[in-house]
């Protein structure tokens, strides 16, 4: 157990709406990450968070959206789903955010989209 | 951020030893080395981290020569359950950087 906690685990869809994916970093982190992960492809990185404030954006899409609160938890917004958006969704947290710092995965949310 | 290349896939033997190779030509001065572990549906997990020579820790090593454009994971005497997709990750302390995984390298454990 990393101590990353990601809500819902399972998550179905039709096209054209819209979800909402939560992750709870560990204790202490002040950084979460989230990655897209496509049936046999590589992690995707999508946005980091630190401390409240966006850091880094890599892939995301306009149509996805994150934001991370006061109390650290970060939820990830996808709106307008496409087939093509059904993946696991990882979040992932570290101490101070930097890119050598080791990070904590969730165990993801599985989106499938109809 | 160094963009790293890794072999796509390797096989092996349980009971083998197997090095896993990352290229990374553009590793800035300050930039480690990260490996993850990440076995199917899971979130990956953190392996091994260095700068240079050589780290040691009690799941694998770390080779990473003078010049630090690459490096090799090492992974002693396999078993069926290290079976998984292996990912180099190379960043320093800058928090703008983006994450790059790629698509690691894919490592099948034979009996």
């Amino acid at each position: 157990d990393s101590g990353v906690t990601q809500t819902p685990k399972h998550l179905i869809t039709a096209t054209g709406q819209r979800v909402t994916l939560r992750c709870s970093p560990r204790s202490g982190d002040l950084s979460v990450y989230w990655y897209q992960q496509s049936l046999d492809q590589g992690l995707q990185f999508l946005i980091q968070y630190y401390n409240g404030e966006e850091r880094a954006k890599g892939n995301i899409l306009e149509r996805f959206s994150a934001q991370q609160f006061p109390d650290l938890h970060s939820e990830l917004n996808l709106s307008s789903l496409e087939l093509g958006d059904s993946a696991l969704y990882f979040c992932a947290s570290s101490r101070a955010g930097g890119t050598r710092d080791e990070q904590f995965f969730g165990p993801g949310t599985r989106l499938t989209v109809l | 951020l160094a963009k790293t290349t890794q072999p796509i896939s390797m096989d092996s033997y349980e009971g083998q030893e197997v090095n896993i190779t990352c290229s990374h030509n553009n590793i800035a001065t300050n930039d480690y080395i990260t490996w993850y572990q990440q076995f199917p549906s899971q979130g990956p997990r953190f392996i091994i981290q260095g700068y240079k020579t050589k780290v040691t820790n009690e799941v694998a090593s770390l080779f990473i020569p003078a010049d630090r454009k690459s490096s090799t994971l090492s992974l002693p005497r396999v078993s069926l359950s290290d079976t998984a997709v292996y990912y180099c990750l190379v960043g320093g302390v800058n928090r703008d950087d983006k994450i790059i995984f790629g698509k690691g390298t894919r490592l099948h454990i034979l009996p």
